[in-house]
């Protein structure tokens, strides 16, 4: 099946640093999501990519679709202790039984562990 | 609004028991999704509904796992004879079903937290 591969694991970083994460796939993905999972709490979408070469910005959070279609980047700036958390790609598993729309199950990366340090 | 709850939010049950989990969609939301995730990892998908209908039951990792949505709105994901290996934190989320909609936006609930002893 389908399979993300995160980078890093886990970045201990000084608040103010700009992180970079990034996440690879051995097979085409036509959009690209990425979450943020809080302790306690389920994923939250942060940005959603729909093609290949697009950048797109949510505040401090910009990420990009790879041009290959087989991967994607995350970057923050100016970190801030609320941005601890774990981050996650996740694309759909292509399946759409369902031809209705956008409803399909989603393969996710197993996450990059960001921690900041006062 | 409401988002997507889920209960109980703990569960601990003995190896071969069944277990029963409950997920409430968010309101008007026709797609409905069930996902695993065990600890350090990330969800796994396990199936998902559009109303009532199960489209894709293809993560369900055997014939101990069965969900059902009746109605097309709450849905239960039962597992029967639990084993050890099946602890883990199981997570619904649901979404709209927009016609034309490259991706629906699927909304997480806080999840089930299942133990095996």
């Amino acid at each position: 099946g389908q399979q993300l591969n995160q980078s890093p694991q886990s970045m201990f970083i000084q608040e103010g640093e700009d992180v970079s994460m990034n996440c690879t796939s051995s097979s085409i993905f036509n959009t690209w999501l990425w979450y943020k999972q809080e302790p306690g709490e389920g994923p939250v979408l942060l940005i959603a990519l729909y093609k290949a070469g697009e950048l797109t910005s949510n505040g401090r959070l910009t990420a990009q679709f790879g041009i290959t279609r087989k991967d994607s980047f995350l970057n923050i700036s100016a970190s801030i202790p609320s941005d601890v958390g774990i981050y996650f790609c996740a694309g759909p598993s292509g399946k759409q039984v369902y031809s209705g729309g956008g409803a399909d199950g989603l393969t996710f990366g197993k996450g990059t562990h960001l921690i900041i340090q006062p | 609004g409401a988002g997507v709850s889920q209960s109980p939010r703990y569960k601990v049950t003995k190896r071969g028991q069944d277990v029963a989990l409950r997920c409430d969609p968010i309101s008007g939301h026709v797609s409905l999704y069930w996902y695993r995730q065990a600890l350090g990892q990330g969800p796994e998908f396990l199936t998902y509904f559009n109303y009532e209908a199960q489209q894709d039951k293809s993560g369900l990792p055997n014939d101990r796992f069965s969900a059902e949505r009746p109605e097309g709105s709450i849905s239960t994901l039962t597992i029967q004879r639990t084993e050890q290996r099946d602890s883990a934190m199981y997570r619904c989320a649901s979404s709209l079903d927009l016609a034309g909609a490259t991706y629906n936006e699927q909304f997480f609930g806080p999840g089930t937290r299942l133990t095996v002893l």
